[in-house]
């Protein structure tokens, strides 16, 4: 069964608006973190947030924002102000619990395309 | 802002060779991870290490791999014998003490 699904293989949004990634979520653990990453095409994976499964207050860096939301087990990236830099592929990524040895699982990634 | 490092950032090996990628790990972080990412696909967990021994690792982590940590500070993944499909980025993490992993910037293996 997957642990992270991200439903969007691509998305486009124009410069300088907003847009949402969606990622769901699937752990018995009740501690786990939740991680959204950025890989452009250079490979690399860039750290973009994080919000950990006691956080009651939704993770902001900048212009990225999580929207999270534990019930729905749904954690998604909110983009603002989107720019050209922001193409790239997007991975939603849980790193579980002690009973999971702490390890990262990611999802299938999404591809965000800024139209200028 | 400590960082986990990676060495060679490519490398280009010829089917059936050896290989050892390498990592140094943040000096104070316990556990140590190696991932995988096929060009286009999602990224793989293949192996968790802590206390110098493999704590967990996945289905794809089968008798041609092996990790070790020779020297208290680097941290590396060895191919026997490489394949085709071995082909991909392998990433380093590591885990700190509030439980963030930290990722290295990846090795790029290309079997030929």
């Amino acid at each position: 069964a997957q642990k992270i699904t991200q439903t969007q293989p691509g998305m486009f949004v124009q410069e300088k608006e907003a847009v949402t990634l969606d990622c769901t979520y699937d752990t018995s653990d009740q501690s786990y973190g939740l991680f959204w990453y950025k890989q452009p095409s250079s490979g690399e994976m860039i750290f973009l947030i994080y919000q950990g499964s006691y956080d009651e207050q939704n993770a902001t860096e900048g212009r990225y924002s999580l929207n999270f939301q534990k019930a729905r087990k749904s954690a998604n990236l909110v983009i603002s102000a989107s720019q050209l830099g922001d193409s790239a592929m997007y991975f939603c990524a849980m790193r579980e619990g002690q009973t999971g040895g702490f390890k990262t699982i990611f999802g299938a990634g999404t591809r965000l395309f800024v139209k200028a | 802002e400590p960082e986990v490092t990676q060495t060679p950032s490519h490398q280009v090996t010829q089917m059936g060779q050896e290989v050892i990628l390498r990592c140094v790990p943040i000096s104070n972080h316990l556990y140590f991870y190696w991932y995988r990412q096929i060009l286009g696909q999602k990224v793989e967990f293949l192996v968790s290490f802590y206390n110098n021994e493999i704590s967990e690792k996945s289905e794809i982590f089968d008798d041609q791999f092996s990790v070790e940590r020779p020297d208290g500070s680097n941290f590396t993944l060895k191919i026997r014998s490489t394949k085709l499909e071995d082909s991909a980025m392998y990433f380093c993490a590591t885990l700190g003490v509030t439980y963030e992993q930290y990722f290295g910037p990846g090795t790029r293996l290309t079997v030929t």
